[in-house]
């Protein structure tokens, strides 16, 4: 398997409070992408990375910041969460083109009260 | 960003028997990739299968196979001998050559004893 860490596994938050998700990877892999699951909806993308200091928006980025100043690790920020914002999180890296899937960490969920 | 569409919610299969699972996607591109993902109740996204749209041959592995259509932007999924492990969430997605990653909103397969 994919050496991805996601930290926390699990969090529970207040409205209005920063929350920031840690995704650390050991595969050298070049993409990096936050995804939110939520019932009805699949895997909808958050923000994504194509190399260090290099990201852009996914379809649903809004309240959503990230960051990535080195290859393994890459954040997400929910700058003042919202209860809509309650979800599962993924992290997922990819290699460069080709057929090259996405392996996907263990998931962080958040609550948001 | 391109469409995936799952159309069953929710599938159920007899032990040993044969399911398909449908997805259809929308897309103006010639070049990209298509997978399914298994994700069990331990909410970790395992792959399953890829295709590339460049080969006619369906792709298999072991008792998994697809039927891509790529004219009618079809790709299926075919369980065959369907065992209990089988019981999981599935999502097709589709990958660009811009290494963006899009998902259905999942089919969720029981397998009846």
């Amino acid at each position: 398997d994919a050496g991805i860490t996601q930290s926390p596994r699990h969090k529970v938050t207040e409205t209005g409070t920063p929350v920031t998700l840690r995704c650390h990877q050991t595969e050298n892999h070049r993409y990096m992408y936050w995804y939110r699951q939520d019932p009805g909806h699949g895997l909808r993308l958050i923000h994504y990375s194509y190399g260090v200091k290099d990201t852009d928006k996914g379809e649903v980025s809004d309240g959503y910041s990230v960051s990535r100043s080195k290859t393994e690790d890459f954040l997400l920020t929910l700058e003042s969460a919202t209860s809509s914002q309650t979800s599962v999180y993924f992290c997922a890296i990819s290699r460069t083109g080709g057929n090259s899937p996405l392996h996907f960490g263990n998931g962080t969920r958040l609550t948001v009260t | 960003a391109q469409t995936v569409t799952q159309s069953q919610p929710e599938m159920s299969v007899q032990e040993a028997e044969t399911v398909t699972l449908s997805c259809t996607y929308d897309t103006s591109e010639s070049d990209y990739y298509l997978f399914w993902y298994k994700q069990p109740p331990s909410r970790q996204m395992i792959l399953v299968i890829r295709q590339e749209a460049y080969k006619q041959q369906n792709a298999t592995e072991n008792r998994f196979s697809v039927n891509f259509q790529k004219a009618a932007k079809s790709f299926s999924l075919k369980i065959s001998d369907s065992q209990l492990g089988d019981a999981a969430m599935y999502f097709c997605a589709y990958k660009n050559t811009g290494n963006q990653f899009y998902f259905g909103t999942g089919t969720s397969l029981t397998v009846i004893p």
